[in-house]
């Protein structure tokens, strides 16, 4: 069965860091690029980073560029977040996605993990 | 950024209707275009890729069409189950980003 688990989530207070896991089992982890998307309870989607398979080429949405660091440790098949200075604004459901595509091209999200809530405030 | 609108907001419908869901691209994504469902408590689940192309798994009773900048999500006979909110997403450039939803309740 594949299986996206998040852990790490909980709260912080601003300013603070929280690093978020994600461990896949039940596909070949290295075959795939994964993404971060977060969620205000009863809002909409945002996506937040992005890895390719081999852990190269790191992306980010503006709001989180220079605090959020995305990688993958391909040997543990785990994806991580590493989230510093964090505002309020962070508080969300974060959501650990695999890419449909392979290595080698992107496609859309198809298995997504059961989320990890981050909440911050003091 | 890619704005993505979903049309409507909020639909109420009943069990064996059919409904259509409309996503707008403030500029062209191609076809490059992604539904998903998320039931309340869950993480959202794909349905169509690449604007028409069925997820494995998933109902044919889901269909997908459109281009460029607008495009459809069409879901007939409803089930229960189906009362949900729907996202559209655009994966054509990033920032990737997605409509506000539509919640589809029952009638």
């Amino acid at each position: 069965e594949v299986q996206l688990v998040e852990s790490g989530g909980g709260l912080v207070q601003p300013g603070g860091s929280l690093r978020l896991s994600c461990v896949v089992s039940g596909f070949t982890f290295t075959n795939h690029w994964m993404h971060w998307v977060r969620q205000v309870p009863g809002k909409g989607l945002v996506w937040v980073s992005r890895i390719k398979s081999d852990g190269s080429a790191p992306a980010y949405a503006d709001s989180v560029k220079g605090r959020f660091t995305i990688s993958r440790d391909n040997a543990k098949n785990t994806l991580y977040l590493q989230m510093n200075s964090l505002r309020a604004e962070d508080t969300a459901v974060y959501y650990c996605i695999r890419d449909k595509g392979s290595s080698w091209y992107y496609d859309a999200f198809d298995i997504w993990g059961q989320g990890t809530m981050v909440t911050v405030s003091s | 950024d890619i704005q993505m609108t979903q049309s409507p907001s909020t639909l109420s419908a009943s069990v064996g209707d059919g409904v259509t869901i409309t996503c707008r691209a403030s500029q062209s994504v191609n076809d490059w275009l992604a539904w998903y469902r998320q039931r309340p408590g869950k993480a959202p689940e794909l349905l169509i890729y690449k604007a028409s192309s069925l997820e494995s798994g998933v109902p044919s009773r889901f269909s997908g069409s459109g281009s460029e900048t607008e495009f459809t999500l069409t879901i007939t006979s409803l089930q229960p189950g189906d009362f949900a909110t729907y996202h559209c997403q655009q994966y054509n450039s990033y920032p990737y980003t997605f409509g506000q939803g539509t919640k589809l309740e029952v009638k």
